[in-house]
C-alpha cells in the first residue's frame, strides 16, 4: 500500500527565513497531495493542495511543488512568521482512490522572532 | 468548505465501556471518513463511512471494535467498543466531495481518555 515519508521531523527557522518540508510517496497511482497545518489542540487545516497534473502551485507565501517521476512533493513557506509555528502534515491518496489519504508523520515548525 | 461538528468534544471513560462519537456536517457530502490521532502522532485512517452500506475499514481496524453508521449524507457515528487505555486518542471525522472535489476538511475532533 501507499507509504508517505516526511522530513524533517522538526524544523526551526528565524522569522523572515524560508522553510521547506519534503515528502516522498510510494504509489505511482497517487494523484492528490494536500498539506495540512495543525496548531496545538486544534483540527488539521488544509493550507494548500496539488494534483498530479500540475507541477507547482502557489498561494501567497506558500507553494507546493510536485515531481511525479521522483515521487516527491515539497511545501515551501517564504517570509516565515511566528504564527506559522505549527505541525505540518503532508498526505497522498492511497492507490489513486478517491479520498483515502495516507499521512506523513508530520513536521514541527518553530519560527523564532 | 463546510461546517463540521463533533460530539462529544472530549470524554473520560472507564475500561470495558463503549463510546459513540457523532459527526454532523451542514451540507450533503459524498465522502465521510474517521481518523485516529494518538498523542503527538500523525493521523491514521480508520475507515470510510459509506452511506447506505457497510463502512470500509483500513488494515488493523475491524468493525467489531469500531462500528460505524452513516444513515444519510450529513451524519455519521463512530463507536469505540470495549475500550482499553490504548484507545486513548483524538478521533476526527473528515468530509470530502464538496463541489465534486476530493479535498477533505476535518471536524474539531473528540479527545478520548480511557482509564
Amino acid at each position: 500500500g501507499e507509504n508517505v515519508e516526511q522530513h524533517p521531523s522538526t524544523l526551526s527557522v528565524q522569522e523572515g527565513d524560508s522553510a521547506v518540508i519534503k515528502c516522498t510517496y510510494s504509489d505511482s497511482a497517487s494523484n492528490y497531495f494536500p498539506w495540512y497545518k495543525q496548531e496545538l489542540g486544534k483540527r488539521p487545516q488544509l493550507i494548500i493542495d496539488i494534483r498530479s497534473n500540475v507541477g507547482e502551485k502557489k498561494d501567497q507565501r506558500i507553494a507546493v511543488t510536485l515531481n511525479k517521476t521522483a515521487k516527491h512533493f515539497s511545501l515551501h513557506i517564504t517570509e516565515t512568521q511566528p504564527e506559522d509555528s505549527a505541525v505540518y502534515f503532508c498526505a497522498a491518496t492511497a492507490g489513486g482512490s478517491q479520498g483515502n489519504l495516507i499521512f506523513g508523520k508530520g513536521t514541527k515548525l518553530s519560527v523564532k522572532p | 468548505s463546510a461546517v463540521i461538528s463533533q460530539k462529544p468534544s472530549r470524554d473520560i471513560c472507564q475500561r470495558g465501556t463503549s463510546l459513540t462519537i457523532q459527526c454532523q456536517v451542514d451540507s450533503q457530502v459524498t465522502m465521510m471518513f474517521w481518523y485516529r490521532q494518538q498523542p503527538g502522532q500523525s493521523l491514521t485512517l480508520i475507515a470510510t463511512a459509506n452511506q447506505g452500506s457497510e463502512a470500509t475499514y483500513e488494515s488493523g481496524f475491524v468493525i467489531d471494535k469500531f462500528p460505524i453508521s452513516r444513515p444519510n449524507l450529513t451524519f455519521s457515528t463512530l463507536t469505540v467498543s470495549n475500550m482499553s487505555p490504548e484507545d486513548s486518542s483524538i478521533y476526527l471525522c473528515s468530509v470530502g466531495g464538496l463541489a465534486g472535489m476530493d479535498t477533505q476538511y476535518f471536524g474539531p475532533g473528540t479527545r478520548l481518555t480511557v482509564l
